[in-house]
Protein backbone atom coordinates (compact mmCIF):
# COMPACT_ATOMS: atom_id res chain seq x y z
CA UNK A 1 0.00 0.00 0.00
CA UNK A 2 0.47 3.36 -0.61
CA UNK A 3 1.89 5.81 2.51
CA UNK A 4 0.92 9.37 2.52
CA UNK A 5 2.00 11.74 4.78
CA UNK A 6 1.45 15.57 5.49
CA UNK A 7 3.54 18.46 6.88
CA UNK A 8 2.53 20.11 9.20
CA UNK A 9 -0.12 18.53 11.04
CA UNK A 10 -1.42 21.61 12.51
CA UNK A 11 -0.63 25.32 11.91
CA UNK A 12 -1.82 28.54 13.09
CA UNK A 13 -1.53 31.41 10.49
CA UNK A 14 -2.95 35.07 10.20
CA UNK A 15 -5.70 36.71 7.28
CA UNK A 16 -3.47 37.52 4.25
CA UNK A 17 -0.73 35.43 4.92
CA UNK A 18 0.36 32.48 2.53
CA UNK A 19 0.19 28.75 3.81
CA UNK A 20 1.94 25.86 2.41
CA UNK A 21 0.64 22.51 2.78
CA UNK A 22 3.24 19.22 1.89
CA UNK A 23 2.23 16.02 1.73
CA UNK A 24 4.39 13.18 0.58
CA UNK A 25 3.90 9.32 -0.43
CA UNK A 26 6.07 6.24 -0.12
CA UNK A 27 6.45 5.82 -3.41
CA UNK A 28 5.82 7.72 -7.13
CA UNK A 29 2.37 8.33 -7.89
CA UNK A 30 3.43 10.67 -10.70
CA UNK A 31 0.30 13.25 -10.91
CA UNK A 32 -2.47 11.31 -9.37
CA UNK A 33 -2.92 13.45 -6.14
CA UNK A 34 -6.22 15.19 -4.67
CA UNK A 35 -6.36 17.99 -1.68
CA UNK A 36 -9.47 18.07 0.01
CA UNK A 37 -10.82 20.63 2.58
CA UNK A 38 -13.39 19.70 5.80
CA UNK A 39 -14.99 21.73 7.84
CA UNK A 40 -15.95 20.38 10.84
CA UNK A 41 -19.33 18.35 10.49
CA UNK A 42 -18.89 18.66 6.82
CA UNK A 43 -17.91 16.19 4.28
CA UNK A 44 -14.65 16.43 2.41
CA UNK A 45 -14.44 19.05 -0.29
CA UNK A 46 -12.34 18.31 -3.42
CA UNK A 47 -9.92 21.29 -3.84
CA UNK A 48 -7.34 19.74 -6.34
CA UNK A 49 -6.89 17.41 -8.50
CA UNK A 50 -4.40 15.91 -10.40
CA UNK A 51 -1.99 17.51 -8.07
CA UNK A 52 -2.27 21.17 -10.05
CA UNK A 53 -6.11 21.53 -11.57
CA UNK A 54 -8.44 23.04 -9.71
CA UNK A 55 -12.28 22.30 -8.97
CA UNK A 56 -14.30 23.89 -11.11
CA UNK A 57 -15.47 26.59 -8.08
CA UNK A 58 -12.65 26.53 -5.48
CA UNK A 59 -11.38 29.84 -5.21
CA UNK A 60 -8.35 31.31 -6.74
CA UNK A 61 -6.29 31.28 -4.00
CA UNK A 62 -5.81 27.99 -3.70
CA UNK A 63 -2.91 25.73 -5.84
CA UNK A 64 -1.23 23.00 -6.24
CA UNK A 65 1.91 21.93 -7.28
CA UNK A 66 4.44 18.63 -7.62
CA UNK A 67 4.55 15.00 -8.98
CA UNK A 68 6.62 12.04 -7.93
CA UNK A 69 6.48 11.67 -4.21
CA UNK A 70 6.00 15.00 -3.28
CA UNK A 71 3.21 17.85 -3.68
CA UNK A 72 2.06 21.28 -2.08
CA UNK A 73 -0.90 22.87 -1.65
CA UNK A 74 -0.54 26.54 -1.31
CA UNK A 75 -3.14 28.99 0.02
CA UNK A 76 -1.81 32.57 -1.45
CA UNK A 77 -3.89 34.58 1.20
CA UNK A 78 -5.78 33.29 4.02
CA UNK A 79 -9.30 33.75 4.23
CA UNK A 80 -11.40 33.49 7.76
CA UNK A 81 -13.17 31.07 5.64
CA UNK A 82 -10.45 28.52 5.42
CA UNK A 83 -10.44 27.45 8.82
CA UNK A 84 -10.88 23.45 8.16
CA UNK A 85 -8.42 20.52 8.31
CA UNK A 86 -6.61 19.16 4.58
CA UNK A 87 -6.33 16.33 3.15
CA UNK A 88 -4.01 15.19 0.67
CA UNK A 89 -4.81 11.62 -1.34
CA UNK A 90 -3.79 9.37 -3.94
CA UNK A 91 -5.66 8.22 -6.83
CA UNK A 92 -2.68 6.09 -8.30
CA UNK A 93 -3.55 2.58 -6.96
CA UNK A 94 -5.75 1.09 -4.48
CA UNK A 95 -6.44 1.58 -1.68
CA UNK A 96 -6.47 5.05 -2.34
CA UNK A 97 -5.16 6.59 0.69
CA UNK A 98 -5.41 10.03 2.12
CA UNK A 99 -3.14 11.98 4.19
CA UNK A 100 -3.12 12.11 8.29
CA UNK A 101 -4.48 15.70 7.87
CA UNK A 102 -3.42 19.27 8.61
CA UNK A 103 -5.46 21.47 10.85
CA UNK A 104 -5.27 25.29 10.13
CA UNK A 105 -5.85 27.73 12.38
CA UNK A 106 -6.73 31.31 11.77
CA UNK A 107 -4.73 33.34 14.35
CA UNK B 1 -28.84 19.70 -7.78
CA UNK B 2 -26.00 17.59 -8.04
CA UNK B 3 -26.35 15.56 -4.82
CA UNK B 4 -25.57 12.08 -2.91
CA UNK B 5 -27.66 11.44 0.08
CA UNK B 6 -26.62 8.68 2.58
CA UNK B 7 -28.60 6.43 4.76
CA UNK B 8 -29.13 3.95 6.66
CA UNK B 9 -26.29 4.58 9.51
CA UNK B 10 -27.72 3.61 13.29
CA UNK B 11 -26.32 1.61 16.23
CA UNK B 12 -25.72 -1.67 16.15
CA UNK B 13 -24.19 -4.84 18.50
CA UNK B 14 -20.71 -5.90 17.60
CA UNK B 15 -21.12 -8.73 15.10
CA UNK B 16 -23.96 -7.51 14.12
CA UNK B 17 -25.03 -6.32 10.46
CA UNK B 18 -26.17 -2.81 8.94
CA UNK B 19 -27.20 -2.15 5.44
CA UNK B 20 -25.95 1.52 3.96
CA UNK B 21 -27.73 3.36 0.85
CA UNK B 22 -26.44 6.14 -1.13
CA UNK B 23 -29.45 7.52 -3.52
CA UNK B 24 -27.78 10.01 -6.59
CA UNK B 25 -29.53 12.87 -8.11
CA UNK B 26 -28.95 15.39 -10.90
CA UNK B 27 -26.40 12.95 -12.76
CA UNK B 28 -26.25 10.42 -14.58
CA UNK B 29 -25.57 7.67 -12.00
CA UNK B 30 -24.93 4.72 -14.48
CA UNK B 31 -21.69 6.48 -15.87
CA UNK B 32 -19.62 6.68 -13.05
CA UNK B 33 -17.91 4.86 -10.56
CA UNK B 34 -18.36 5.05 -7.33
CA UNK B 35 -16.83 4.91 -3.78
CA UNK B 36 -17.34 4.67 -0.04
CA UNK B 37 -14.99 6.57 2.24
CA UNK B 38 -15.26 6.32 6.36
CA UNK B 39 -14.36 8.69 9.12
CA UNK B 40 -13.96 7.44 12.70
CA UNK B 41 -15.05 10.14 15.19
CA UNK B 42 -11.79 12.50 15.31
CA UNK B 43 -9.99 10.41 12.80
CA UNK B 44 -9.05 11.09 9.39
CA UNK B 45 -10.45 9.70 6.12
CA UNK B 46 -10.25 5.94 5.34
CA UNK B 47 -11.02 4.79 1.58
CA UNK B 48 -13.23 1.67 2.31
CA UNK B 49 -14.42 0.54 -1.23
CA UNK B 50 -14.90 1.10 -4.63
CA UNK B 51 -17.14 0.16 -7.86
CA UNK B 52 -16.79 0.90 -12.09
CA UNK B 53 -20.60 1.84 -13.98
CA UNK B 54 -21.72 -2.16 -14.20
CA UNK B 55 -19.67 -3.54 -11.40
CA UNK B 56 -17.01 -5.19 -13.41
CA UNK B 57 -14.69 -3.97 -11.13
CA UNK B 58 -14.57 -3.90 -7.11
CA UNK B 59 -12.14 -3.02 -4.48
CA UNK B 60 -11.88 -3.08 -0.59
CA UNK B 61 -9.46 -2.32 1.94
CA UNK B 62 -8.34 -4.88 3.45
CA UNK B 63 -9.72 -3.97 6.82
CA UNK B 64 -12.94 -4.63 5.62
CA UNK B 65 -12.37 -7.04 2.98
CA UNK B 66 -14.31 -10.38 3.58
CA UNK B 67 -17.21 -8.55 5.61
CA UNK B 68 -18.31 -5.72 3.42
CA UNK B 69 -19.90 -5.75 0.38
CA UNK B 70 -20.29 -2.86 -2.09
CA UNK B 71 -23.19 -3.23 -4.64
CA UNK B 72 -25.50 -0.68 -7.11
CA UNK B 73 -28.49 -0.33 -8.87
CA UNK B 74 -28.26 2.29 -12.02
CA UNK B 75 -32.04 1.70 -12.79
CA UNK B 76 -32.71 2.71 -8.92
CA UNK B 77 -29.39 5.53 -9.41
CA UNK B 78 -28.39 3.90 -5.78
CA UNK B 79 -25.26 2.85 -4.56
CA UNK B 80 -25.37 0.23 -0.86
CA UNK B 81 -23.05 -0.95 1.29
CA UNK B 82 -23.80 -4.20 3.23
CA UNK B 83 -21.43 -4.53 6.41
CA UNK B 84 -21.52 -7.60 8.19
CA UNK B 85 -19.48 -8.59 11.10
CA UNK B 86 -19.29 -5.34 12.60
CA UNK B 87 -16.35 -4.52 14.81
CA UNK B 88 -16.21 -1.33 16.99
CA UNK B 89 -13.54 -0.25 14.71
CA UNK B 90 -15.96 0.31 12.14
CA UNK B 91 -17.07 3.13 13.95
CA UNK B 92 -17.08 5.93 11.80
CA UNK B 93 -18.97 8.47 9.92
CA UNK B 94 -19.54 6.82 5.96
CA UNK B 95 -19.51 9.15 3.09
CA UNK B 96 -20.78 8.12 -0.55
CA UNK B 97 -18.26 9.57 -3.05
CA UNK B 98 -18.47 9.67 -6.60
CA UNK B 99 -15.69 8.17 -8.65
CA UNK B 100 -13.12 11.45 -8.77
CA UNK B 101 -14.18 11.89 -5.63
CA UNK B 102 -15.68 15.54 -6.77
CA UNK B 103 -18.91 15.09 -5.26
CA UNK B 104 -19.44 13.41 -1.62
CA UNK B 105 -22.91 12.61 0.03
CA UNK B 106 -23.27 14.25 4.16
CA UNK B 107 -22.47 10.84 5.21
CA UNK B 108 -24.27 8.37 7.91
CA UNK B 109 -23.39 7.42 11.01
CA UNK B 110 -22.85 3.72 11.98
CA UNK B 111 -22.68 3.28 15.71
CA UNK B 112 -21.02 -0.62 16.84
CA UNK B 113 -21.51 -0.82 20.33
CA UNK B 114 -22.90 -2.98 23.00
Amino acid sequence: DIQMTQSPSSLSASVGDRVTITCRASQSISTYLNWYQQKPGKAPKLLIYAASTLQSGVPSRFSGSGSGTDSTLTIRSLQPEDLATYYCQQSYSTPYTFGPGTKLEIK
Amino acid sequence: DVQLVESGGGLVQPGGSLRLSCAASGFTFSTYSMNWVRQAPGKGLEWVSYITTISGTIYYADSVKGRFTISRDNAKNSLFLQMNSLRAEDTAVYYCARGSFDLWGQGTMVTVSS
